[in-house]
């Protein structure tokens, strides 16, 4: 199994740009959840999604973060524009299911640099 | 709020020594704990999960124990080896379908 894939897995860009970050699920898991991890936060959840459908947004920190997840297989997290402070490792992982007692099995990362 | 504490923030031991890492929460309603290792570059891992009723679970050199009257459980490490540096993050998780609670991590460097 090849586990969760994202992409890139690492991002350099300026600040006011857009920065797209890409994963895809383990297969047959159908809850899909975004990450953002820093040194002095920790692991912040975004947004999580079951069956395709945002579940819980709150994590998100402005208007200028966006998540989609058009099919089972793929999802995005869209930053427009970017600032130096979103830069993070930003993860994806996904589970069999939303509840604690489902393993969340997470992707390599994606580390973002704004400058 | 639900919060959880792990310490200490870092922490540097000799190859073969053991070390015991600690986390308090006041998660509630609890469900269960997980311990994940997250080596450099990569994500967190899962070592071991646990439930209210279980005092004491082990995986190879790794053991792990939860007291749920005091919310406190720990992460022994065995005989230690430079594989087991990494971030040990401690997560605690509701009842119901409901975001898990993260600590900010140990970050383990084991020496020779």
């Amino acid at each position: 199994d090849a586990g969760v894939i994202q992409s890139p897995r690492h991002e350099v860009t300026e600040m006011g740009q857009e920065v797209t970050l890409r994963c895809k699920p383990i297969s047959g898991h159908n809850s899909l959840f975004w990450y953002r991890q820093t040194m002095m936060r920790g692991l912040e959840l975004l947004i999580y999604f079951n069956n395709n459908v945002p579940i819980d947004d709150s994590g998100m920190p402005e208007d200028r973060f966006s998540a989609k997840m058009p099919n089972a297989s793929f999802s995005t997290l869209k930053i427009q524009p970017s600032e130096p402070r979103d830069s993070a490792v930003y993860f994806c992982a996904s589970s069999l299911g939303t509840r604690g007692s489902y393993e969340q099995y997470f992707g390599p990362g994606t580390r973002l640099t704004v400058t | 709020k639900n919060q959880v504490e792990q310490s200490p923030q870092s922490l540097i031991i000799l190859e073969g020594k053991n070390c015991t890492l600690q986390c308090n929460y006041t998660v509630s309603p609890f469900s269960n704990l997980r311990w994940y290792k997250q080596d450099t570059g990569r994500g967190p891992v899962s070592l071991t999960i646990m439930t209210f009723s279980e005092n004491t679970k082990s995986n190879r050199r790794y053991t792990a124990t939860l007291d749920a009257d005091t919310k406190q459980s720990s992460l022994h490490i065995t005989a230690s080896q430079l594989s087991d540096s990494a971030s040990y993050i401690c997560v605690v998780t509701m009842s119901g379908n409901t975001p898990l609670v993260f600590g900010k991590g140990t970050r383990l460097s084991v020496i020779a």
